[in-house]
């Protein structure tokens, strides 16, 4: 099984600034098989970044995926109020799906 | 457009079993392009995956909820089903099906709204 590790755990930052969010795996992960996703309070998860760097549909372009093999990147280029709650990576591989335990972006 | 509906008592008894189902409109579970999923949410942690189900029929699960859980389809509704034995406080959660679409590689892109069940007596 491969393990998602994220960080860090929250992150505290104003309106305006650069938030960088870290998903390192315990195996290589194919590019293509790593994802992002927003989590609002009371709400359901939104897929935000696919195959590691695609943005779905309807998603800013402030949010922005890199990476490859164990370690993957999310970059949110200017945080607005809506940006703030909680970001899970999540890896797809032999028909089953793991995720990270979530960062939390706050507003400082 | 794609959408995910679940449903099932917001209620359970320790020991009994749990069971949800997810009614899939704007597509349809038989299409090849998808896994039909399921995941919970523990009160203030993380996501989980529980398990899917292909087209096909074929099933995968959480290997630490396996020998508990089981995941099936019926075409004629259009609707995917879940079910955990021998539940225990510690699944309590907010249970959500998702579909899992080849074009986004298998990302989880549409969520249900969620479904609360508590496991108590």
């Amino acid at each position: 099984e491969i393990v998602l590790t994220q960080s860090p755990g929250t992150l505290s930052l104003s309106p305006g600034e650069r938030a960088t969010l870290s998903c390192r795996a315990s195996q290589t992960v194919s590019s293509n098989y790593l994802a992002w996703y927003q989590q609002k309070p009371g709400q359901a998860p939104r897929l935000l970044i696919y195959g590691a760097s695609s943005r779905a549909t309807g998603i800013p372009d402030r949010f922005s995926g890199s990476g490859s093999g164990t370690d993957f990147t999310l970059t949110i280029s200017r945080l607005e109020p809506a940006d703030f709650g909680v970001y899970y990576c999540q890896q797809f591989s032999r028909s089953q799906w793991t995720f990270g335990q979530g960062t939390k972006v706050e507003m400082k | 457009q794609l959408q995910l509906q679940e449903s099932g008592p917001g209620l359970v008894k320790p020991s009994e079993t749990l069971s949800l189902t997810c009614t899939v409109s704007g597509g349809s579970i038989s299409s090849s392009s998808y896994y039909w999923v399921w995941i919970r949410q523990p009160p203030g942690k993380g996501l989980e995956w529980i398990g899917s189900i292909y087209y096909s029929g074929s099933t995968s699960y959480n290997p630490s909820l396996k020998s508990r859980v089981t995941i099936s389809g019926d075409t004629s509704k259009n609707q995917f089903s879940l079910k955990m034995s021998s539940v225990t406080a510690a699944d309590t959660a907010v249970y959500y099906c998702c579909s899992s679409y080849y074009y986004y590689y298998f990302a989880l892109d549409v969520w249900g709204q969620g479904t609360t069940v508590t496991v108590s007596s």
